[in-house]
């Protein structure tokens, strides 16, 4: 069974201090992950996804097969950045599958 | 903590036939429902938000009179495709948010939609 665990539901940190939203995963094969974002009033939106190994926004995240994880980091935080963070799995089958989300906030 | 249901989880029907999708907040009342569609290899895609008691609100592209969406309570939204196509076929999933909830979304499990 697919399951997504994101043990944090709330985040505080400091402006420019590094930050790190948890995700861990339950799947039997190669999952294809994604982190969403959603900022106050606006819709959810993709933010990075493992397989383009990008950096959007200063975040990156990293699949560790091996600790079944895939958390998303910022090594400098900003105030933008305070929003609804959602952990997302997409199996053999596609259906995609959403942690409880984290809420970041950033303060000043 | 807050549980969103969805069924079918998995339904097959005939081209030109209709299908309902229930959406279900089980342990808090959704004053805010949406409904995404997943293409293969793709992220989700918005294709509605319904709130209570109100006309749904559609995407720019999404057809309003194909994808029927109704949120008749505080606990239930459907989403019925109607004369559904093989196009239509995708995995369709909702979410669910409260005012209390600080705009959080609860997300149901999916349901896959294969037309024939």
């Amino acid at each position: 069974a697919q399951r997504v665990t994101q043990p944090e539901k709330l985040l505080s940190v400091f402006k420019g201090a590094p930050v790190e939203l948890k995700c861990n995963y339950s799947y039997s094969g190669s999952p294809e992950l994604f982190w969403y974002v959603q900022y106050s009033r606006q819709r959810l939106q993709l933010l990075l996804r493992h397989i383009s190994r990008e950096s959007i926004k200063g975040f990156t995240a990293d699949l560790n097969k091996g600790e079944t994880s895939f958390h998303l980091k910022k090594p400098f935080a900003q105030e933008e950045d305070s929003a609804m963070y959602y952990c997302a799995l997409s199996g053999r089958s596609n259906d995609m599958r959403f942690g409880a989300g984290t809420r970041l906030t950033v303060k000043p | 903590g807050a549980v969103v249901s969805q069924h079918p989880s998995r339904v097959i029907c005939k081209s030109g036939t209709s299908v309902k999708i229930e959406c279900r907040s089980l342990d808090f009342q959704a004053t805010t429902m949406f409904w995404y569609r997943q293409f293969p290899k793709q992220s989700l895609m918005l294709m509605a938000t319904s709130n209570e008691g109100s006309k749904a609100t559609y995407e720019q592209g999404v057809e309003k009179d194909k994808f029927l969406i109704n949120h008749a309570s505080l606990t239930l939204s459907t989403l019925t495709v109607t004369s559904a196509h093989p196009e239509d076929s995708s995995f369709y999933i909702c979410s669910a948010s409260s005012t209390g909830g600080g705009e959080t979304q609860y997300f149901g499990p999916g349901t896959r939609l294969l037309v024939l």
